[in-house]
């Protein structure tokens, strides 16, 4: 159980276009998703916090308006990039919390953005 | 604020032995959760053990095991049995119980398993 797919897990597009990356929770209900962008060799670094229903919450130093969340059911959460350039250029990772009191995050494959 | 050190940047070990990964954090929360992950060279992150602070008891997860220093603030992970596939980047994480349910990352170890 607790499987997280991303969508798609490789992608190169030009500069200037806009990517979506798709987070899908498949067995169980994701009250809350996290987006996370890792660069090479380096740790994650928490971008947002998607609850469903609701306005993402971004971390600071996130672009908004670049990074745009939306968390429109309870097992799809959605990271638009939008006017990529290369400096975007990263490996984009979902996670999803299913509440409780486990407190555990279950992550989606990662997507591999490369802008040209 | 919370942090979480990992202090061994790269760590090796022949097949079949035993390392520790250390992991100490630094809260003023009495209860919270910490976990290590794995991020092989795929890149999955994936859930290799949890512990409940207000758990006394160490967690073990077959040949994977804490030491939890609730008061020395540590959470070292212990792999017995070393195999080529335990080969990855292990994070330690911690979450606090505010509700947030936001994990604080360390900046990770790399571990390698020498044949």
């Amino acid at each position: 159980g607790a499987v997280v797919s991303q969508h798609p897990s490789r992608v190169i597009c030009k500069s200037g276009t806009s990517v979506k990356i798709e987070c899908r929770s498949l067995d169980f209900q994701a009250t809350t998703m996290f987006w996370y962008r890792q660069f090479p060799k380096q740790s994650l670094m928490l971008m947002a916090t998607s609850n469903e229903g609701s306005k993402a919450t971004y971390e600071q130093g996130v672009e908004k308006d670049k990074f745009l969340i939306n968390h429109a059911s309870l097992t799809l959460s959605t990271l638009t990039v939008t006017s990529a350039h290369p400096e975007d250029s990263s490996f984009y990772i979902c996670s999803a919390y299913s509440g409780g009191t486990t407190d555990t995050q279950y992550f989606g494959p990662g997507t591999r953005l490369t802008v040209l | 604020a919370q942090t979480v050190t990992q202090s061994q940047p790269e760590m090796s070990v022949q097949e079949a032995e035993t390392v520790t990964l250390s992991c100490t954090y630094d809260t003023s929360e009495n209860n919270y959760y910490l976990f290590w992950y794995k991020q092989p060279p795929s890149r999955q992150m994936i859930l290799v053990i949890r512990q409940e602070a207000y758990k006394q008891q160490n967690a073990t997860e077959n040949r994977f095991s804490v030491n939890f220093q609730k008061a020395a603030k540590s959470f070292s992970l212990k792999i017995s049995d070393s195999q080529l596939g335990d080969t990855a980047m292990y994070f330690c994480a911690f979450i606090g119980t505010s509700g947030t349910y936001k994990y604080i990352f360390g900046t990770g170890t790399r571990l390698k398993v020498l044949a």
